[in-house]
């Protein structure tokens, strides 16, 4: 079993939906980071949080520390945020990554 | 501020050859870490340095090695390539947690 598990791995919506990808993990964090990467392989960092909940836009990235469990939530879905959405830990000073979700948003 | 740049961007190279990248990063960070990425393991934590050591180390053979010059830039080297060695190798400099990537090098051993 993977230390870092994502679902769903393939999401499909139209322009404006509301998304929810989900994060769960096993081991013991000081932190946890959405990641985005687009075709081509650059990686941009989402948020980073330990605690709570934050908000850029229209992303928003929660966490429940007792749940072990992280949502990444975009609202009104546009075709630019077609891409692989990776969850990774912070465990002892080394980042786990998830297998991470393709979304692909259609017009 | 520039953001983390690699060199080269790609790079092919034949089975037991050696290869070495390096990693700018954002000026002012400290700790480079490296990360390889494929399409089998997804992405994999390799190493990370902070003011020239060696912090830590993920679970990969002695073939991958790195290190951190005094201007905090860093070069891994993979010696002995092999064709599973093709990945894309992503550096990120981080400042208190917050990773910031680097385009990447994508190494293609044939």
């Amino acid at each position: 079993k993977n230390e870092v598990e994502q679902s769903p791995q393939n999401l499909t919506a139209q322009e404006g939906e509301f998304i929810t990808i989900n994060c769960s993990y096993s081991v013991g964090i000081s932190a946890l980071h959405w990641l985005q990467q687009h075709p081509g392989g650059g990686i941009v960092s989402l948020f980073m949080l330990s605690s709570g909940k934050k908000k850029h836009g229209r992303l928003i990235a929660t966490i429940n520390i007792q749940e072990k469990h992280s949502s990444l939530h975009i609202t009104a879905s546009h075709p630019r945020d077609s891409a692989v959405y990776i969850c990774a830990v912070h465990n002892t000073d080394k980042l786990i990554f998830g297998t991470g979700t393709r979304l692909q948003v259609f017009p | 501020k520039a953001g983390v740049t690699q060199t080269p961007r790609y790079l092919i190279k034949t089975r037991g050859q050696q290869v070495t990248l390096s990693c700018s990063p954002i000026s002012g960070h400290r700790s480079v870490s490296w990360y390889q990425q494929t399409p089998g393991q997804g992405l994999q934590f390799l190493f990370e340095y902070f003011s020239e050591t060696q912090r830590n180390k993920g679970n990969f053979p002695g073939r991958f090695s790195g290190r951190q010059f005094s201007n905090s830039r860093s070069e891994m080297n993979v010696s002995t390539l092999e064709l599973g060695d093709s990945a894309l190798y992503l550096c990120a400099s981080s400042l208190r947690n917050e990773q910031y990537f680097g385009p990447g090098t994508r190494l293609t051993v044939t």
